[in-house]
């Protein structure tokens, strides 16, 4: 098995831009997904297929892949984007799911 | 609208079996592509992997926990059942399932949740 490394936690103000990363071996070869987790909520895709925006995301979120790490962006961080964000990918077989440790994002 | 529900007992004592339902509505699960995975996560933490189950009945497991767990599906309901044995105050946990469409790797659509504590 192998893991997603995310930070724990990433701080920025209303309307900054903020960037939450995912790092592994096999995220060159396999895709990556983002979930948005707000408290007592089940998780909510906001990223597919590393940059893909599934419907009723808002356009400030965006996905992009470099090598062995993988980016959330949010652009103009709004209140409501306050949550923990999770990256989830497959093993390199392209069946078993990983999923990172989470980042908590904050808005100041 | 393709919905998803979890059910299950709130309340198991340690070394029972727990066995969870995930009900489907609005699709089949004989839908070719359809993937259903089972989720946890424990309060406060990560989500984790647990299993999942293909529209074709493949099943794969997750390697650290494959002896206790058993995932399933019973068309005739539309339901995906995942049985975990000798549970243990350590797989306190919201337990989910979620679905995606294999064949356009779309990612997960979760259901609600449903909360078990082990304990005696």
């Amino acid at each position: 098995s192998y893991e997603l490394t995310q930070p724990p936690s990433v701080s920025v103000s209303p309307g900054q831009t903020a960037r939450i990363t995912c790092s592994a071996d096999v995220l060159p070869k396999q895709y990556a997904y983002w979930y948005q987790q707000k408290p007592g909520q089940a998780p909510v895709l906001v990223i597919y297929k590393d940059n893909e925006r599934p419907s009723g995301i808002p356009e400030r979120y965006s996905g992009s892949s470099s090598g062995t790490t993988v980016t959330l962006t949010i652009s103009g961080v709004q209140a409501e984007d306050e949550a923990d964000y999770y990256c989830q990918s497959v093993d390199s077989s392209g069946t078993y799911v990983v999923f990172g440790g989470g980042t908590k994002l904050t808005v100041l | 609208q393709v919905t998803l529900k979890e059910s299950g007992p709130a309340l198991v004592k340690p070394t029972q079996t727990l066995t969870l339902t995930c009900t489907f509505s609005g699709v089949s699960l004989n839908t070719s592509g359809m993937r259903v995975s089972w989720i946890r996560q424990p309060p406060g933490k990560a989500l984790e992997w647990l299993a999942l189950i293909d529209w074709d009945d493949d099943k794969f497991y997750n390697t650290s926990l494959k002896t206790r767990l058993t995932i399933s599906k019973d068309t005739s309901k539309n339901q995906v059942v995942l049985t975990m044995t000798n549970m243990d105050p350590v797989d306190t946990a919201t337990y989910y399932c979620a679905r995606m469409n294999y064949y356009d790797s779309s990612g997960y659509v979760w259901g609600q949740g449903t909360l078990v504590t082990v304990s005696s």
